[in-house]
């Protein structure tokens, strides 16, 4: 089946610091991969996606690289902001017109990140 | 743009009480699902719907029932409450091809 593995939190950083967040993922076919955010009190929102090898999605100053090879998505921003501090979900989705059920999402545990002044 | 909407934001049971909790989307697609979210755990599929009378189990379906009797709405009813159903629940919904896209949450608690 498939899965998501993302790293734990809490990621505390101080302003303008380098944030990796890693996820890596199995899933049977070819998954289409994303990262949702989370800001405090609201719903789930896409940061980026990624639908095959070697895209790399990009938003906001994120960005995140499809790796087949790794089977990673890693989230990178080279410089954070306090309005950056939220939980990070990284998801993938297998779905094809005859595979309704992978049309769903898998997502992994959440990382939360905390950015200081 | 009202896209998914969610109702209500908060709630609080008491085990064995029953409810439903509402979901509607106006962006006409096809795909929705109910996922809760649970520390450290991410997101976790319900039940989903590929359209209109159409439905079927996620990874954690039971003590959930959903009904799908127009595009637009997607309820998900709780029979008689648990502890373990305390969570917060999301309802998304997609083209299938496109991002999936959330609703604001509801915060259950059963006590």
């Amino acid at each position: 089946g498939n899965s998501v593995t993302q790293m734990e939190g809490p990621v505390t950083l101080s302003e303008e610091a380098f944030l990796t967040i890693n996820c890596t993922y199995t899933a049977t076919g070819y998954p289409s991969l994303f990262w949702y955010v989370q800001y405090p009190g609201e719903g789930l929102q896409l940061l980026l996606k990624a639908t095959k090898a070697d895209d790399k999605g990009s938003n906001k100053g994120f960005e995140a690289t499809y790796r087949k090879e790794t089977t990673s998505f890693h989230l990178e921003k080279g410089s954070v902001q306090v309005s950056d501090s939220a939980v990070y979900f990284c998801a993938l989705r297998t779905g094809t017109l005859f595979n309704n059920a992978g049309n769903m999402l898998t997502f992994g545990g959440g990382t939360r990140l905390m950015v200081k002044p | 743009n009202a896209g998914v909407t969610q109702t209500p934001k908060f709630q609080v049971l008491k085990t064995g009480q029953s409810m439903t909790l509402q979901c509607a989307q106006d962006m006409n697609h096809e795909y929705m699902s109910w996922y809760r979210q649970d520390p450290g755990m991410g997101l976790r599929l319900i039940h989903y719907s590929v359209g209109a009378g159409i439905t079927d189990q996620g990874e954690v379906p039971n003590g959930y029932n959903v009904s799908r009797s127009t595009t637009e709405d997607f309820p998900l009813r709780l029979l008689s409450a648990a502890p373990s159903q305390t969570s917060v629940y999301f309802c998304a919904s997609t083209t299938g091809v496109t991002e999936a896209f959330f609703g604001q949450g509801t915060r259950l608690t059963v006590v």
